[in-house]
C-alpha cells in the first residue's frame, strides 16, 4: 500500500531563512509525487510534481523538491522564506487513480 | 484551459436538513472526480471518487452520498445532516492515472 509521511506538523522559519518541509513515501513501484499548498479557506494548489523525468523538480513560487530513491524522500525546499509562504503544505503520492496525502505541515514565517 | 467550480462557497445548515454540494469541471472530458472532507486543522479525508458517469466508489461509510449525473458534474448529498458533517469540502479532478489532482475552492459547511 502507498503512504506518505510528513515529519513535523508545524514548522516555523524566519523571513529570509531556508524552508525545508520533509516528506517520505512508501511505494513498491516508482511513485508519482506531488507537493500542494493550501492557504486559509482555499483549495489545494499544485506546487510541483515528480514524474521521473528529473530528480530535482522546480515548482511555482521559488519552491523545489528533490526525489531521493535511496532515502524514499521528496523534501520541499525554498532558499528564502517570504511572509506570503505561510500556509499548509501537503505531500501526496499517486498510483493509478488512487491518491494518498500526507497529514500536512503548517508553515509559519516569522518577520 | 481546465477549470473547476464548486458551490456554494459557504453554507450553514441545521442538523437534520438535507445537503447538496455541486462541482463541475470545464475544459476536459471524462475526468476522474473526487470529494474530500477536511476537518479543522486536519488533513484530507477521501469521501468518494468517480472514474465515469454513475461509477462511484465510497471510501468512508457515512450518511453522505455522491452522484455523477453528467460527465463533468459531481454532486455530494445527504438526506439528514449530522453535527459531525461540519467541515471544509473539496472537489478535485484529474485527467487520468498518475496525473496530479486539481482542486476547487471548497465549501465551508457549518452545522448548527
Amino acid at each position: 500500500a502507498q503512504s506518505v509521511t510528513q515529519l513535523g506538523s508545524h514548522v516555523s522559519v524566519s523571513e529570509g531563512a531556508l524552508v525545508l518541509l520533509r516528506c517520505n513515501y512508501s511505494s513498491s513501484v516508482p511513485p508519482y509525487l506531488f507537493w500542494y499548498v493550501q492557504y486559509p479557506n482555499q483549495g489545494l494548489q499544485l506546487l510541483l510534481k515528480y514524474t521521473s523525468a528529473a530528480t530535482l523538480v522546480k515548482g511555482i513560487n521559488g519552491f523545489e523538491a528533490e526525489f531521493k530513491k535511496s532515502e524514499t524522500s521528496f523534501h520541499l525546499t525554498k532558499p528564502s522564506a517570504h511572509m506570503s509562504d505561510a500556509a499548509e503544505y501537503f505531500c501526496a503520492v499517486t498510483l493509478g487513480n488512487q491518491f494518498y496525502f500526507g497529514t500536512g505541515t503548517s508553515l509559519t514565517v516569522i518577520p | 484551459s481546465q477549470t473547476i467550480h464548486q458551490w456554494p462557497a459557504t453554507l450553514v445548515q441545521p442538523v437534520g436538513s438535507p445537503l447538496s454540494l455541486e462541482c463541475t469541471v470545464e475544459g476536459t472530458s471524462n475526468p476522474n472526480l473526487y470529494w474530500y472532507r477536511q476537518a479543522a486543522g486536519r488533513g484530507l479525508q477521501l469521501l468518494f471518487y468517480s472514474i465515469g458517469i454513475d461509477q462511484i466508489s465510497s471510501e468512508v461509510p457515512q450518511n453522505l452520498s455522491a452522484s455523477r449525473p453528467q460527465d463533468r458534474q459531481f454532486i455530494l448529498s445527504s438526506k439528514k445532516l449530522l453535527l459531525s458533517d461540519s467541515g471544509f469540502y473539496l472537489c478535485a479532478w484529474t485527467g487520468g492515472s498518475n496525473q496530479p489532482q486539481h482542486f476547487g475552492d471548497g465549501t465551508r459547511l457549518s452545522i448548527l
